[in-house]
């Protein structure tokens, strides 16, 4: 398996522009995580859904941020409008609940830069 | 409000040493802890992982040291190497799949 896979790898926009991350979780996995790491907060959970479903969205910072999980390949993570705080990486994680392992495999992030 | 309390912020050892990191938690409802590393320009990677019932946990060079009572746990590197340099997160969650608190992270420096 190619494991998460996350695009665009960087992002460089400027402030008021929409953004939109994408997330393809590992095959078979039913839970996919939207975490943010920054040096000031560290790694926080924005959101997480569980079989397309959005279980837990009390991490997402503000209106301006939503999530979608429209089938279970492929999720998005858009900010509009996004402002200079929001630069960050940020990692979508996927794990399978039903393997009972509990381990979250990470992709390898989305760097964004908004000036 | 940071419900894992990591220490400390950084480390530097030299090769062959053992860093060891901290970490502490409030919750009593955690009951699944696990350590995370982390390479420059890489997602976390999960390294190992612990639960309340068991005291230490070891994998390889790596070792976590669970005290209850205390509400602490800590990562023990042993014989460390310079490519064990890295950021390691603690981290805690509470009988779900995976809702994972973490802790603020340790970067750990090995000399040659």
């Amino acid at each position: 398996d190619a494991g998460v896979i996350q695009s665009p790898r960087h992002e460089v926009t400027e402030m008021g522009q929409e953004v939109t991350l994408r997330c393809k979780p590992i095959s078979g996995h039913d839970y996919l995580f939207w975490y943010r790491q920054t040096m000031m907060r560290g790694l926080e959970l924005l959101i997480y859904f569980n079989n397309n479903v959005p279980i837990d969205d009390s991490g997402m910072p503000e209106d301006r941020f939503s999530a979608k999980m429209p089938n279970a390949s492929f999720s998005t993570l858009k900010i509009q409008p996004s402002e200079p705080r929001d630069s960050a990486v940020y990692f979508c994680a996927s794990t399978s609940g039903l393997a009972g392992t509990y381990e979250q495999y990470f992709g390898p992030g989305t760097r964004l830069t908004v000036t | 409000q940071q419900q894992v309390k990591q220490s400390p912020q950084s480390l530097i050892v030299q090769k062959g040493g053992i860093p060891i990191i901290n970490c502490a938690y409030e919750n009593t409802a955690f009951d699944y802890f696990p350590w995370y590393q982390q390479f420059p320009g890489k997602g976390p990677a999960l390294l190992i992982a612990i639960r309340p019932d068991v005291s230490e946990k070891k994998e390889g060079r790596f070792t976590i040291s669970f005290n209850k009572s205390a509400k602490q746990f800590s990562l023990h590197i042993m014989d460390s190497q310079p490519g064990d340099s890295a950021t390691y997160f603690c981290a805690a969650s509470i009988n779900s799949w995976g809702k994972l608190q973490f802790g603020a992270g340790t970067q750990v420096v090995v000399t040659p």
